[in-house]
């Protein structure tokens, strides 16, 4: 069984520039949770997604940064008009029920 | 405000030694606890987890003690291996009865392991 894919691995963008990342969920799994890591730091909350539907969004800011999960297709975060701050990895998990599994993330590096 | 934390940072163990990594967490609501393992360039991966009604868990060479009086939580490695070298988190979950929610992670304790 595949597990949860992230594309792309690597993203450059300069700084305004837009930011899409990419998570499919493994398998039979229909909740996506996103989770931001800073160097040297833990993983933060974002957000978490069921098909079509955003249930907790505390953990993502209000401007710039939107998320969805489709009925078809996967789970993108979107980050507009990215500034430096913006760089991290980027982490997306999705759960059948309560144990979160996580993809390899996305490296964003804003320029 | 809800927060998971560890006491070392850091640890180096020789190759063989039993290793133990802790965590405190400061939400005693937290019905569920996991330990993910991080290594370099990778996203964490699932280690052992444990729920607020037991006390203790075991896996393969790996044991979760969970103590809610003090609200302590760590991680025994039996017998550790270069390959257990990584970043070991802690996280928590506060589902309010369900199963889903946000995990809250711990800093990290960085595990080396010398041959």
């Amino acid at each position: 069984n595949a597990g949860v894919m992230q594309n792309p691995r690597h993203l450059v963008r300069r700084r305004g520039q837009e930011a899409r990342l990419r998570c499919s969920p493994m398998k039979g799994h229909s909740h996506v949770y996103w989770y931001r890591q800073l160097p040297e730091e833990g993983l933060k909350f974002m957000v978490y997604l069921q098909k079509e539907n955003i249930i907790d969004e505390s953990g993502m800011p209000k401007e710039r940064f939107s998320a969805e999960f489709p009925k078809e297709g996967p789970s993108i975060l979107r980050i507009q008009q990215v500034v430096r701050g913006d760089s991290a990895a980027y982490f997306c998990a999705s759960s059948y029920q309560d144990t979160q599994y996580f993809g390899p993330g996305t490296r964003l590096t804003v320029l | 405000g809800e927060s998971v934390g560890l006491h070392l940072p850091t640890l180096s163990v020789q190759e063989g030694d039993n290793s133990i990594i802790n965590c405190a967490y400061s939400n005693s609501a937290s019905d569920y606890f996991i330990w993910y393992k991080q290594e370099s360039g990778k996203g964490p991966q699932f280690i052992i987890d444990i729920r607020s009604n037991m006390d203790k868990r075991q896996g393969q060479r790996v044991t979760v003690l969970l103590n809610k009086t003090v609200k302590h939580l760590s991680l025994q490695i039996a017998a550790t291996q270069p390959g257990d070298s990584a970043v070991y988190f802690c996280a928590e979950l506060n589902a309010g009865g369900t199963s889903y929610g946000k995990l809250t992670f711990g800093q990290g304790t960085i595990l080396t392991v010398h041959p």
